[in-house]
C-alpha cells in the first residue's frame, strides 16, 4: 500500500532564508505526486504536481520540487522565504492507474517563517 | 477555487445527534470527495463518489454515509455524532484530466460535537 512521509513536523526559518521540506513516499507502481498548502483557517491549495515530463515543477510563488524516482522523493524547496509563506504544507500521492479514491496525503509540515 | 462550497462553514452539535455536511459544486465534475483533517493525521479520505448515486469508503467511513442524488451536491451524514468526530471536514472535487487526478478542496466546515 502507498504511504507518504513527511519527515518535519515544524520548520522554523527566518525570512529570505531558503528551506527545504522533505517528503518521502512508498508505492509499489508508477504514481502522481503533489504539494498543498493551507494558510491558516483557510483550505488546501494546490501548489505544484508532477504528472509526467520534467522532473523538476515549479510553482507560481517561487516554490520548486523534484521527483526523485530512485530515492522516492519529492522534496520542496524555495531559495527566499517570505513571511508569507508561513502554513503548513501537505504532500500526496496518487497511484498511475489507481482507483479514484487513492490520493493519499502526509501528516504535514508546518512552516514558520520569522523576521 | 473550482466552484467548491460547503455549507455550514462551522456547526457544533450534541453528542447523538445527526448532522448533514453539504458540499457543493458548479462545474459538473465528476469526482466528488469528503476528508477529515485532525492535527498529526493529515487528511484523510472518508467516502467518495464517481457519480450519482455511485458512492464508495475510504480510509475513515465508520460513522458516516453519504448521498449523491445529483452532480452537482455531495452529502456527508454523521448519524449519530460522536465526540471523535470533532474535525474540520473538507470537501474535494476532481478534475480528473485525461485520467491525471488533481483534487481541489473547499474551504471546509469546523464540526464541533459536545
Amino acid at each position: 500500500a502507498q504511504s507518504v512521509t513527511q519527515l518535519d513536523s515544524q520548520v522554523p526559518v527566518f525570512e529570505e532564508a531558503p528551506v527545504e521540506l522533505r517528503c518521502n513516499y512508498s508505492s509499489s507502481v508508477s504514481v502522481y505526486l503533489f504539494w498543498y498548502v493551507q494558510y491558516p483557517n483557510q483550505g488546501l491549495q494546490l501548489l505544484l504536481k508532477y504528472l509526467s515530463g520534467s522532473t523538476l515543477v515549479e510553482s507560481i510563488n517561487g516554490f520548486e520540487a523534484e521527483f526523485n524516482k530512485s530515492q522516492t522523493s519529492f522534496h520542496l524547496r524555495k531559495p527566499s522565504v517570505h513571511i508569507s509563506d508561513t502554513a503548513e504544507y501537505f504532500c500526496a500521492v496518487s497511484e498511475i492507474g489507481g482507483s479514484q479514491g487513492n490520493l493519499i496525503f502526509g501528516k504535514g509540515t508546518k512552516l514558520s517563517v520569522k523576521p | 477555487d473550482a466552484g467548491i462550497t460547503q455549507s455550514p462553514r462551522h456547526k457544533v452539535t450534541e453528542t447523538g445527534t445527526p448532522v448533514t455536511l453539504r458540499c457543493h459544486q458548479t462545474e459538473n465534475h465528476r469526482y466528488m470527495y469528503w476528508y477529515r483533517q485532525d492535527p498529526g493525521h493529515g487528511l484523510r479520505l472518508i467516502h467518495y463518489s464517481y457519480g450519482v448515486k455511485d458512492t464508495d469508503k475510504g480510509e475513515v467511513s465508520d460513522g458516516y454515509s453519504v448521498s449523491r442524488s445529483k452532480t452537482e451536491d455531495f452529502l456527508l451524514t454523521l448519524e449519530s455524532a460522536t465526540s471523535s468526530q470533532t474535525s474540520v471536514y473538507f470537501c474535494a472535487i476532481s478534475t480528473n484530466a485525461g485520467g491525471q487526478e488533481t483534487q481541489y478542496f473547499g474551504p471546509g466546515t469546523r464540526l464541533l460535537v459536545l
